[in-house]
């Protein structure tokens, strides 16, 4: 089944303690990125990746990083989370188009952060 | 830079009631638009989607939008809500055609579809 599976779904953490919410998907796709979703703002992304080892900012990179080494895996890594990082983290991997046509998003089931 | 404005935070109906949930869109150059739908505790599922040709597009569970230029509008419709409809619903325009963002989206903020017995 083609899917993108996010680690953990739930996560309660300090500020301060780093962490990472892990990111796979089985479809091989080349481009993923990383959204947050916050009450009445929606999904604004994070970070992106367009192949293996090419990552770039995405509208509210701060306080983020990722890595892209392998095609399947897109971690998001959170150096010293602080409160304002509370939110639900979806990933999404898309194939690259062909011709005038456009592939969709696929999305995780997302990962719910609070940090303390 | 392209943006979307979805009218209406929260939008109730009744059961077998026209949805009706608006999406405007700003993009200079012609957009792929997509609806997403988010249930509960769930990611986020794709309903349908433009990119060129007929601008009425078909979704799944009974769905469509229309693309209208002149109006830069992309409003999801369906004919008679059902109670498994309640969730929430994202439009979002994807980048340019080609280059560099191309792939990344830009989703409103999201409109809430309650639907009463």
């Amino acid at each position: 089944e083609a899917q993108v599976t996010q680690n953990p779904r739930y996560l309660i953490t300090v500020t301060g303690k780093k962490l990472t919410v892990t990111c796979s998907q089985n479809m091989n796709h080349e481009y993923m990125s990383w959204y947050r979703q916050d009450p009445g703002l929606g999904l604004r992304q994070i970070y992106y990746s367009m192949n293996v080892e090419v990552t770039d900012k995405g509208d509210v990179p701060e306080g983020y990083k990722v890595s892209r080494k392998e095609k399947r895996n897109f971690p998001l890594i959170l150096e010293s989370p602080s409160p304002n990082q509370t939110s639900l983290y979806f990933c999404a991997s898309t194939a690259r188009g062909q011709g005038t046509g456009a592939t969709e998003a696929f999305f995780g089931q997302g990962t719910r952060l609070t940090v303390v | 830079a392209q943006s979307v404005t979805q009218l209406g935070s929260h939008v109730s109906v009744s059961e077998g009631a026209l949805v009706l949930l608006r999406c405007n869109y700003s993009s200079s150059v012609p957009p792929y638009l997509f609806w997403y739908v988010q249930y509960p505790n769930q990611g986020l599922q794709l309903l349908l989607k433009y990119t060129t040709g007929a601008t009425l597009v078909k979704g799944i569970n009974g769905f469509e939008a229309e693309f209208k230029k002149s109006e830069t509008s992309f409003h999801l419709t369906k004919p008679s809500a059902h109670m498994s409809d309640a969730a929430e619903y994202f439009c979002a325009v994807r980048g340019p055609r080609s280059g560099a963002g191309s792939y990344q989206l830009t989703f409103g903020k999201g409109t809430k579809l309650s639907v009463i017995p």
